[in-house]
């Protein structure tokens, strides 16, 4: 099974509205990511989880804020979001080592009203 | 910073071709590096690995290159199908970054017509 799945496929929130996307994979690996991908550009990397803490924030705002609760399972909570945050977010996992490869779901389409 | 850019930008081809999909980086202390497909509005799909060490991988129809010290990979498509139309990802995993951090292109966005 190399399989990442994200959950909802799409959502849309308006500003004041609390969220939250969802990712899984059972493939035993110990990383995991979130990255935003806005059209025709790609994919950003947000933060970065190893071992289920947090590792790498890239400066990303509070409005947006990650939970690892175990090895397979990923939480992205939204709160008071702009119409700029708008985007698709994936998920990604892989081992935590040098030569290793990353796998992604299918994302979730957020439009923010 | 690692910069990796994707020549080109877009190509549509007949059915049936032989193409070539480039990607460049500026750092060649590279783990390894990776080629996506996306589909439009979808997520990722991991096409082919290769390992630093490595100079070429094979899958299927798909054949992926790279030339660390020249920092160049390319995507060889063969008999190309209406089915291959996506957007081609590639991106590079730097040295000192054992938690995965990749550095994307910007894509190749291929049609392929009946």
């Amino acid at each position: 099974d190399t399989e990442v799945t994200q959950t909802p496929k799409h959502l849309v929130m308006g500003m004041t509205n609390k969220k939250s996307l969802k990712c899984e994979q059972h493939m035993g690996h110990r990383a995991m990511y979130w990255y935003k991908q806005k059209a025709k550009k790609p994919p950003e990397l947000m933060f970065v989880y190893s071992y289920e803490k947090l590792s790498i924030n890239e400066s990303v705002p509070s409005r947006f804020s990650p939970e690892c609760p175990n090895s397979s399972l990923l939480n992205l909570h939204l709160h008071a979001l702009q119409p700029e945050d708008s985007a698709l977010y994936l998920c990604a996992s892989s081992l935590v080592g040098e030569n290793t490869e990353a796998f992604f779901g299918q994302g979730t389409r957020l439009t923010v009203v | 910073k690692q910069e990796v850019t994707q020549i080109p930008a877009a190509l549509s081809v007949p059915e049936g071709e032989n193409l070539v999909l480039n990607c460049s980086f500026t750092d060649s202390a590279i783990y390894n590096l990776q080629w996506f497909r996306q589909d439009p509005g979808k997520g990722l799909t991991s096409l082919l690995l290769i390992q630093s060490s490595q100079r070429e991988q094979t899958s299927g129809r798909l054949n992926a290159s790279l030339d660390k010290s020249s920092g160049r990979s390319t995507l060889y498509i063969a008999a190309s199908q209406p089915g291959d139309s996506a957007t081609y990802l590639c991106a590079v995993k730097g040295r000192g970054s054992t938690l995965g951090r990749l550095y994307f292109g910007r894509g190749t966005q291929l049609t392929v017509w009946p």
